[in-house]
């Protein structure tokens, strides 16, 4: 019973173009949603958040949307760059709760340079 | 001065074997949580411990038992090793109280079991 899915199980972009990744849930009591970023042979990398009560947030070259209507939220990667090439996967919690991170299979984005 | 450390990170074992991997924070986390990525990369979560409360994915077989001897350390210890424990195994710690609950992750175990 997977609460988090990543359809894309990878994406490929050219340098500087932007990079869109997916990811939809099905629980509508997740209440905080992360994005992390994995290299080969590393643990996962924190890399942006974002809570229910906003629609956006921005860091950099990092923004993640949510539509909690539609249980889906996206990562925008402008401009890509190649050492953004990683896995990428979708989390989320409830924060006042087992504080457990239910994963998505996450998304391979390869930049071409 | 790494953040969440985890020894060994490759282990290679025979089924029936018991076996411990080790967890270290230093970030003054108050919980600590043990993953498991199996071959088909997903990651679900197997254990969160915090200030000596454990709650248990209740999938995770009883052969798998953690162990907090302090707020620093989670080890993790499998008894009876089978085929399909071979997986990647990791650990990651959060501040609960007054943080955003963003954890971080060690690099990872790969235990084989042959």
């Amino acid at each position: 019973d997977q609460q988090v899915k990543q359809n894309s199980p990878s994406l490929s972009v050219q340098e500087g173009r932007i990079s869109i990744l997916n990811c939809d849930y099905t629980n509508s009591m997740f209440d905080y949603f992360l994005w992390y970023k994995k290299y080969p042979a590393e643990g996962p990398t924190f890399l942006i958040s974002i809570s229910s009560i906003k629609d956006k947030n921005e860091d950099g070259r990092f923004t993640v949307f949510l539509n909690k209507s539609a249980k889906h939220l996206s990562l925008h990667i402008v401009p890509s760059q190649p050492g953004d090439s990683a896995v990428y996967f979708c989390a989320a919690t409830i924060i006042r709760g087992a504080n457990n991170l239910f994963f998505g299979t996450g998304t391979r984005l390869t930049v071409i340079p | 001065d790494t953040a969440v450390s985890q020894t060994p990170k490759y282990l290679v074992t025979q089924m029936g074997n018991d076996k411990s991997i080790k967890c270290e924070q230093n970030l003054g986390h108050d919980t600590m949580y043990w993953y498991k990525q199996d071959s088909k990369k997903f990651l679900k979560i197997m254990f969160s411990y915090n200030n000596k409360e454990l709650i248990i994915n209740e999938t995770v077989p009883n052969r798998f038992s953690p162990k907090s001897p302090d707020k620093a350390h989670l080890n993790l210890h499998i008894n009876s090793l089978e085929l399909g424990d071979s997986a990647v195994y990791f650990c990651a710690s959060s501040l609960v109280r007054g943080g955003n609950n963003e954890q971080f992750f060690g690099p990872g175990t790969r235990l084989t079991v042959l």
